[in-house]
Order: C-alpha cells, then sequence, then structure tokens
C-alpha cells in the first residue's frame, strides 16, 4: 500500500495568489483529515470528510480556505488569495474508522512570501 | 485549550537510557493515541489505548492511562539514537465527535 499521498511536498507562492494542495487517501478509508501544523499552533485540525462529505469545517481559518473530496480517492484544499501567514505544513490523513489509527500523508511545506 | 499537553516540552538523554513523556487531558475520552513525528515528516501512528486499559506494550514501548488523573505516560525503554523525534498524544473525546486532538508535543533527542 503506498499510503497516503499529498501533492505538492514544497510550494512557494506570491501573496494573493491561488494555491491547491492535493491528497490521495489510502484505498478503502472512510475519513480524511486535513490538519495544518505550525511552531505556534501546533497541530491543528481543519476540515474533515466522512465518505466524501465534509462533516466537520469548524478549524477552516476562513473563508479564504477551501476543501473538497468529488470522490473516495482524492481532495484538495485550496486558498484563495493565499497570505504570508498561510506558511506552514499541511497535513492529509485518513482513517479507516474515525477513532482509530490515522495514517498521515508526508505534508506540503507551503511558503507564502 | 489543548486537549492534550505533553511534559516536558524537549528532553534530551543518552543512547540506552529510558525516556518517559506525560500527557494530560481535559474530558473524558474514548481512547488515547501516541504517535511520532520525525523531522520533516509526517506523524506516525505508535499505540492506542483505550479507556478501560491501564496499561499496553508495544516493543520497547510501554503507554500507562489513568482517566482519574486524566493523564497518560509513554515510556521508551532503551533508547536508541533513532527514537530521536517529537512525539505526540492525541485524545478521542467523547466530546469531540469523530475528530482526535493533538497534544502540544515533546520533542526527544538521543545521544548517541
Amino acid at each position: 500500500d503506498a499510503g497516503v499521498i499529498q501533492s505538492p511536498r514544497h510550494e512557494v507562492t506570491e501573496m494573493g495568489q491561488e494555491v491547491t494542495l492535493r491528497c490521495k487517501p489510502i484505498s478503502g478509508h472512510d475519513y480524511l483529515f486535513w490538519y495544518r501544523q505550525t511552531m505556534m499552533r501546533g497541530l491543528e485540525l481543519l476540515i474533515y470528510f466522512n465518505n466524501n462529505v465534509p462533516i466537520d469545517d469548524s478549524g477552516m481559518p476562513e473563508d479564504r480556505f477551501s476543501a473538497k473530496m468529488p470522490n473516495a480517492s482524492f481532495s484538495t484544499l485550496k486558498i484563495q488569495p493565499s497570505e504570508p501567514r498561510d506558511s506552514a505544513v499541511y497535513f492529509c490523513a485518513s482513517s479507516g474508522t474515525s477513532r482509530e489509527t490515522q495514517y498521515f500523508g508526508p505534508g506540503t511545506r507551503l511558503l507564502v512570501l | 485549550s489543548q486537549q492534550g499537553e505533553e511534559d516536558p516540552q524537549a528532553l534530551s538523554i543518552q543512547e540506552g537510557e529510558n525516556a518517559t513523556m506525560n500527557c494530560s487531558y481535559k474530558t473524558s475520552i474514548n481512547n488515547l493515541q501516541w504517535y511520532r513525528q520525525n523531522s520533516g515528516r509526517g506523524l506516525v501512528h505508535l499505540i492506542l489505548i483505550r479507556s478501560n486499559e491501564r496499561e499496553k506494550h508495544s516493543g520497547r514501548l510501554r503507554v500507562t492511562l489513568d482517566t482519574s488523573k486524566k493523564s497518560s505516560s509513554l515510556l521508551i525503554t532503551a533508547s536508541r539514537a533513532a527514537d530521536t523525534a517529537s512525539y505526540f498524544c492525541a485524545t478521542d473525546a467523547k466530546s469531540s465527535g469523530d475528530k482526535l486532538t493533538f497534544g502540544t508535543g515533546t520533542r526527544l533527542a538521543v545521544r548517541p
């Protein structure tokens, strides 16, 4: 099993640009989670899906952030427009059931200049 | 505020010594999990302990859970340089639906 796949691994962009992060969860997993990790705030849950349906987006910082899961094997997290304070590592994780092990992808390191 | 908070924030030990990290949480839980994160990598699940369990072992890892004190500890025995990483506890709180809440982490450095 390839595990959770994220792309790109690194992204450098300028303030105001649109950023799209991508995630392929482990096949057969029903849950997909998007997290953001910074030194100041630690690991924060942004949004999670169950069977492709967004369940809780209360962690999404503001309207500039949006996430979709058009099918069981693909999800995107979009930031438009991006700002320097969005610089962080963004992780995608998936799990078979919500309360058991979450499998994390390698993360996307985003730098907004 | 964080559901899980680890203590200490950083720990430096010599190879071969034992490392103990603690996690405190605030509300009732279904289970508590420990994860490891190597520098520049994603988190990796280490062990899960359910609320009705008091101790669990996995290789050189030993986890304890005290629900009366709302705390857990992770013991790594006979540490190795490869154990150098950040360790996070994550709680599945009964009040949080499907979400895991991660603590602030303990940075462990094992000196060869």
